[in-house]
């Protein structure tokens, strides 16, 4: 399984654009990418996922460069309530089955 | 569809019970995780089934924990004894499996936390 790494914890303001980048440098061809968040009390909620160039939803943009080798969780215009831990997740897709494994995340506290 | 339905929601059980966890996953999906978070580990995947069969569970800590998986509603993880040392918050997790642009990924539930005092 490929191994993900992200900062610990991250800062930000209210009404900024946030960008969480986990690299993930053994990555295979059949990997996707997905993030997850998860509020205290809760458990992990999908985000978006993703296998190359770059996808947008109606929550966030994620970024993948060419090597795949990273990518970049982008949170735009932020609010108190994105204040989460948000995992950054590889695993297979083609097969039929996959399992995620999660690292420690990145704690973001989005301050007024 | 109400998501995936664990319960209880708390459990506060003594050194020595046995523990009983359950889950419901999303109808339709075939796939389903057990999942126990704890601040020093984090989250660890614990066992996890397809169509009711158990497939890895690697992650399973010791002979005291097991899962079985009845039938496709349905779900549980008993500790037997239970310890301290199992206090954490129990996730169930359901999925179709593929992880394609038309996926939404594993389902979560909110999740049992665990006592044992």
């Amino acid at each position: 399984l490929a191994k993900t790494t992200q900062p610990i914890s991250m800062d930000s303001y209210e009404g900024q654009e946030v960008n969480i980048t986990c690299s993930h440098n053994n990555i295979a061809t059949n990997d996707y990418i997905t993030w997850y968040q998860q509020f205290p009390s809760q458990g992990p909620r999908f985000i978006i996922q993703g296998y190359k160039t770059k996808v947008t939803n109606e929550v966030a943009s994620l970024f993948i460069p060419a090597d795949r080798k990273s990518s970049t969780l982008s949170l735009p215009r932020v609010s108190l309530s994105d204040t989460a831990v948000y995992y950054c997740l590889v695993g297979e897709g083609h097969s039929g089955y996959s399992t995620l494994t999660f690292g420690k995340g990145t704690m973001l506290l989005v301050s007024p | 569809d109400a998501g995936v339905i664990q319960s209880p929601r708390h459990e506060v059980t003594e050194m020595g019970q046995e523990v009983t966890l359950r889950c419901k996953p999303i109808s339709g999906h075939d796939y389903l995780f057990w999942y126990r978070q704890t601040m020093m580990r984090g989250l660890e995947l614990l066992i996890y089934f397809n169509n009711n069969v158990p497939i890895d569970d690697s992650g399973m800590p010791e002979d005291r924990f097991s899962a079985k998986m009845p039938n496709a509603s349905f779900s549980t993880l008993k500790i037997q004894p239970s310890e301290p040392r199992d206090s954490a918050v129990y996730f169930c997790a359901s999925s179709t499996g593929r992880l394609d642009v038309f996926n939404y990924g594993y389902t979560f539930g909110s999740g049992t936390r665990l006592t044992v005092v």
